[in-house]
């Protein structure tokens, strides 16, 4: 069965960086973008980016850009996000999430996600 | 940036019919999709290519797309439907965006 296994929470100073592990399985790797969204205490869904696993592209949300990084390593199926220079604002849990390149389809498989505290 | 206009609230009693909409200018040529969330859970996709069901979502869960608006339908709301409902479309440059989340209150 498809799934998306997520590394575990993190307590992280201000300033540090983050990396998110999203191990993958039950389907191939590279026929799916992954995309990662975050959803910080109370609030909604935040839209991150994605990852092409097939080219290495990305495409990140004007706000993160410059501090996020979205990493793959296709021989184990395994997708990584990597946040710097982190503030209290970015506490939130974080989610990997599989996406079809059929622009009709959304995300149907979501990892567990990992909850990120960032705090002093 | 682009944005996704969805109400913050709906209530609705059980058994009747909830519309949640969901408008965005891009909407006319990107496809919605709609995702419910519960408590301590990660979302589930409910809706995608603006109306069509995945497998396993019931049937009282509907999607409809009219110009600039797309609308999530429950029809005969139960109990369990209480939840947040996201929409999430994308615009022309491959960036994607959710609206801010719809309650719906049984």
């Amino acid at each position: 069965q498809v799934q998306l296994v997520q590394s575990g929470a993190e307590v992280m100073k201000p300033g540090a960086s983050v990396k998110v592990t999203c191990k993958t399985s039950g389907y191939t790797f590279t026929d799916f973008y992954t995309h990662w969204v975050r959803q910080a205490p109370g609030e909604g869904l935040e839209w991150m980016g994605w990852i092409n696993p097939n080219s290495g592209a990305t495409r990140y949300d004007e706000k993160f850009q410059g501090r996020v990084t979205m990493t793959m390593d296709t021989s184990i199926r395994t997708a990584y996000m990597e946040l710097s220079r982190l503030t209290s604002d970015d506490t939130a849990v974080y989610y990997c999430v599989r996406k079809s390149y059929h622009e009709s389809n959304g995300y149907d498989f979501w990892g567990q996600g990992t909850r990120v505290t960032v705090s002093s | 940036s682009y944005e996704l206009t969805q109400p913050p609230s709906v209530s609705v009693s059980p058994g009747q019919t909830a519309r949640i909409t969901c408008s965005g200018n891009a909407l006319p040529r990107q496809y919605a999709y709609w995702y419910q969330q519960k408590p301590g859970q990660a979302p589930v996709l409910i809706i995608y290519k603006d109306n069509e069901r995945p497998s396993g979502i019931p049937e009282r869960f509907s999607g409809s797309s009219s110009g600039t608006t797309v609308t999530l339908t429950i029809s005969g709301v139960q109990a369990e439907d209480e939840a947040v409902y996201y929409c999430q479309s994308a615009d022309i440059s491959g960036t994607y965006v959710f609206g801010i989340g719809t309650k719906v209150i049984v």
